[in-house]
């Protein structure tokens, strides 16, 4: 079955800080990978998304991520944390014109 | 983590009628649900935001008076398409937050809706 894994359900950073946001997926291709980011009260933020080429691929708010194929993950990092990253980050995957399934999120919380 | 409902999973419909999509919550109080629509090849688009018992909150360029959402319980929102054409053919993907969930939002399996 096609399934989307974000391992850490919270993740603890202090601002300034690097982060690195899990994702991996078990489709037996490349699928087309989301990374949405939600505030408290807030829809979907689209951060970044892959669907070919560059394998690094660059986002909004500073954020990037990263897709490898050997691994089946597309790992969202930002090099320096602010507060008001605080939220939680869902990652997704659609394959072809497939519906998209989301991992079940990450909640980030920014220590000062 | 908490469960959310979607139903149906996939509707095929004729062009002219209506289609009613169910978003539950069913072991939290939901307050606030969101319901989205993906386009192929594309990410998912914000159709509105409903908190209960209150009117919905459209986003700019959804009609609301096509996309019908209610949202009468902490449990229950509900997505109608009315006078549905094949150019609303899609997948929507309702999400369900608030209550004791801190805030957290947990996604429904979605709604593949075909118009033919």
């Amino acid at each position: 079955a096609q399934s989307v894994t974000q391992p850490d359900i919270h993740i603890t950073v202090s601002e300034g800080a690097s982060l690195e946001l899990r994702c991996n997926y078990s489709y037996g291709a490349t699928p087309y990978l989301f990374w949405y980011v939600q505030s408290p009260g807030q829809g979907l933020q689209l951060l970044l998304k892959y669907f070919s080429g560059d394998t690094l691929v660059q986002g909004i708010k500073g954020f990037e991520a990263e897709f490898k194929r050997s691994q089946s993950s597309f790992n969202l990092r930002k090099p320096s944390v602010h507060w008001s990253d605080a939220a939680e980050y869902f990652c997704a995957v659609a394959y072809n014109n497939n519906d998209m399934r989301f991992g079940a999120g990450t909640r980030l919380t920014v220590k000062p | 983590g908490a469960v959310v409902s979607q139903h149906p999973s996939r509707v095929i419909c004729k062009s002219g009628t209506s289609v009613k999509i169910e978003c539950r919550s069913l072991d939290f109080q939901a307050t606030t649900m969101f319901w989205y629509r993906q386009f192929p090849k594309q990410s998912l688009m914000l159709m509105a935001t409903s908190n209960e018992g209150s009117k919905a909150t459209y986003e700019q360029g959804v009609e609301k008076d096509k996309f019908l959402i209610n949202h009468a319980s902490l449990t229950l929102s509900t997505l109608t398409v009315t006078s549905a054409h094949p150019e609303d053919s899609s997948f929507y993907i309702c999400s369900a937050g608030g209550g004791d969930r801190g805030g957290r939002a947990f996604f429904g399996q979605g709604t593949r809706l075909t118009v033919v």
